[in-house]
């Protein structure tokens, strides 16, 4: 396992069409995190999972926002109807928590998306 | 109130130099901290954990101030490899970045 992997690095799409994004977390890590960065800016907290469930979504996920973890491996973020202000860089990263100790994060390399 | 405000810079310094930014945190209950690096257009990645009795790693040297809920980051005789920018990140079962601060170090 080489750490975590977020499948494709670069999307540039339409203004209205729909783009979904995958993270491949260590496969060890419990835990799942989605983050949104834009430029000058620090990682935007989005959503994160432990295991299969979705415990905590920001309100910057908007209602064309969705994201899945399904088995509790991999998971999916997807955007619809996508705008130009999605424009962003999507980090996903993962870690190991056990009894309440988190046994630090892991990022992937980002999927940047260019909407035009 | 932003969770983590820290301090923009942008910070130019020659090769050699001492460098110091901090950040303040708006949870007094935080316990976990750290400062990550990032490089251009790459993810972040752990420079190092903050702790309360302040810690070192090499030239650089962590401060946590829980009373003023305060942190920072002294960089010592600057490499140009140190051109980066550094956000001061606050660990509550998630991660809550400040919007960094740039450090370019000058030949």
């Amino acid at each position: 396992d080489t750490g975590v992997s977020q499948d494709p690095r670069h999307k540039i799409t339409k203004r209205g069409q729909n783009v979904t994004f995958r993270c491949d977390p260590i496969s060890e890590h419990n835990r799942l995190y989605w983050y949104r960065q834009t430029l000058g800016q620090g990682p935007e907290f989005l959503t994160y999972f432990q295991n299969e469930a979705q415990l905590e979504k920001s309100r910057l996920l908007s209602d064309r926002f969705s994201a899945e973890r399904p088995k509790g491996s991999f998971s999916t973020l997807e955007i619809q109807r996508t705008e130009q202000g999605d424009s962003a860089m999507y980090l996903c990263a993962s870690s190991l928590v056990r009894t309440g100790a988190n046994y630090g994060y892991t990022f992937g390399s980002g999927t940047r998306l260019t909407v035009v | 109130r932003k969770e983590v405000e820290q301090d923009p810079g942008p910070f130019n310094v020659p090769e050699g130099a001492t460098v110091a930014f901090n950040c303040t945190y708006s949870n007094s209950a935080s316990q976990s901290f750290f400062w990550y690096r990032q490089d251009c257009r790459k993810e972040p990645k752990l420079l190092m954990s903050v702790y309360s009795s302040g810690n070192e790693d090499g030239r650089f040297t962590a401060q946590l101030n829980r009373a003023s809920q305060y942190i920072s980051l002294l960089i010592r005789d600057s490499k140009l490899s140190d051109s980066a920018t550094y956000l001061c990140v606050v660990n509550d079962y998630k991660l809550s970045f400040g919007a960094g601060t740039t450090v370019t170090v000058r030949a």
